[in-house]
């Protein structure tokens, strides 16, 4: 069974910092690790999809890494700024799953 | 180019009533998930259904819960005789295929409370 976990729970940054944010999952038969953004009582919003067969996407100041061996992606911000204050989820998918699994988040919060 | 729309946004009901949650996919999408977000935990995948079929209802509590999506019409999740361990976030995604490489799209979810 597929377990997803992300540390820390919440990060307090000033504005203008780059940070990381964490993932790691105990199957390594993954398809994809995708990274959503979901914002206080609203939905979800994909942010970057990382396919097994790739090592890293790039999406303005995002890039999300994926390292299959050990189990880890990691979701870089650079120069981040107060809109980016929201929990950030990541989730995988195995392969020949229909479903995807979710870790329980970082809530960032980054002061002005 | 409307997203997921999902409703309604809340919704009370006293225990022992019947919830009925529904969920237009994005248009376009036939393939339609739904996941429940329990306080302080991750979103469980509870069912993935496309247009009249139920492919995977692997996450779905065995009582009390059912799903469907019909040719016509949004999706809907019904959770009969609601308990108030059934008061969650319940979300909806859609995705236009069976790629499991497309994204899912994300509703803004139903936010369920019972009492």
């Amino acid at each position: 069974k597929q377990e997803v976990t992300q540390i820390p729970a919440a990060l307090s940054v000033p504005e203008g910092e780059n940070l990381v944010l964490n993932c790691s999952f105990t199957d390594s038969a993954i398809y994809n690790l995708q990274w959503f953004r979901q914002d206080p009582g609203k939905g979800l919003t994909s942010l970057l999809l990382i396919q097994s067969s790739q090592r890293e996407q790039t999406s303005g100041r995002l890039n999300a890494s994926l390292d299959k061996s050990s189990g880890r992606s990691t979701l870089y911000i650079a120069a981040s700024q107060p809109g980016d204050s929201a929990t950030y989820l990541c989730a995988a998918r195995r392969t020949g799953a229909n479903n995807l699994f979710f870790g329980t988040g970082t809530r960032l919060t980054v002061i002005p | 180019n409307a997203g997921v729309m999902q409703n309604p946004r809340h919704l009370v009901r006293r225990r022992g009533q019947e919830a009925r949650l529904r969920c237009s996919p994005m248009k376009g999408h036939s393939h339609v998930y739904w996941y429940r977000q329990l306080p302080e935990e991750g979103l469980k995948f509870m069912v993935y259904l496309q247009k009249e079929n139920i492919i995977d209802e692997s996450g779905m509590p065995k009582e009390r819960f059912s799903a469907e999506f019909p040719k016509e019409g949004p999706s809907i999740l019904r959770i009969q005789q609601v308990v108030r361990g059934d008061s969650a976030a319940y979300f909806c995604a859609s995705s236009p295929y069976t790629e499991y490489n497309s994204p899912l799209h994300f509703g803004n979810g139903t936010r369920l409370t019972v009492t």
